[in-house]
């Protein structure tokens, strides 16, 4: 079975501080992806990144980036630099890679408040 | 750029009415799924749906629940009879074969039972 914890239910941070929300997965499989979505207030699931099971490299998009542990099976998120717009629900998720029609299961979210 | 679209956008019901939620995947998709978010939880997976059929669903996906692909666009999500509990979001999402599962999300439907 496939579990995604986030144990920051919310966290808050004044502007331009920089923030990582946790994400710890449990997967028996040993292919499969990662995700992070975003959840403004307006209530839309807006995707963030994916990353497949064997591809540890981090990743970094403008104040974004990503840190992937296999051997912690974690899933880390960092905002640098944060602005009040990126103040969301943020969600880790993880599905199975093989096959097509694989369930994408998600985290419980992590509330993000950046105060300017 | 294609986006998976749903309709309506808010829908207010009476409990023990039933409801057809409705979502237009993205055009060349042959992997449909249904999702749900009760306000202030996480998004839980109720089914997903291949060539026509159920491939998978959750112990949420009771018999009051359907789904349907009744045109080769549209993909439904039916509730029989409709209880307070089922106030919700309720995300579509679809996926090519090659897509390297990402889902694509449609912007949910706020279902509100009274």
């Amino acid at each position: 079975a496939q579990k995604v914890t986030q144990a920051q239910t919310e966290i808050s941070v004044v502007e331009k501080e920089d923030v990582t929300l946790d994400c710890v997965y449990e997967t028996r499989d040993t292919t499969y992806y990662l995700f992070w979505y975003k959840q403004p207030p307006s209530g839309e699931l807006v995707f963030l990144i994916r990353r497949n099971s064997f591809d540890e490299q981090n990743e970094i998009s403008g104040r974004y980036s990503w840190n992937f542990q296999k051997s912690t099976s974690s899933f880390n998120f960092t905002i640098t630099a944060s602005q009040v717009v990126d103040s969301a629900v943020y969600f880790c998720a993880l599905s199975e890679a093989l096959g097509g029609y694989q369930k994408v299961t998600f985290g419980t979210g992590t509330k993000l408040q950046v105060i300017p | 750029e294609p986006e998976v679209t749903q309709t309506p956008s808010h829908q207010v019901t009476q409990m023990g009415q039933e409801v057809i939620l409705r979502c237009v995947p993205i055009s060349n998709h042959l992997y449909f799924y249904w999702y749900r978010q009760i306000l202030g939880q996480k998004v839980e997976f109720l089914v997903s749906f291949y060539n026509n059929e159920i491939s998978e669903k959750s112990e949420i996906f009771d018999d009051q629940f359907s789904v349907e692909r009744p045109d080769g666009s549209n993909f439904t999500l039916k509730i029989r009879s409709t209880k307070l509990e089922d106030s919700a979001m309720y995300f579509c999402a679809s996926k090519s074969y090659s897509s390297y599962n990402e889902q694509f999300f449609g912007p949910g439907t706020r279902l509100t039972v009274l």
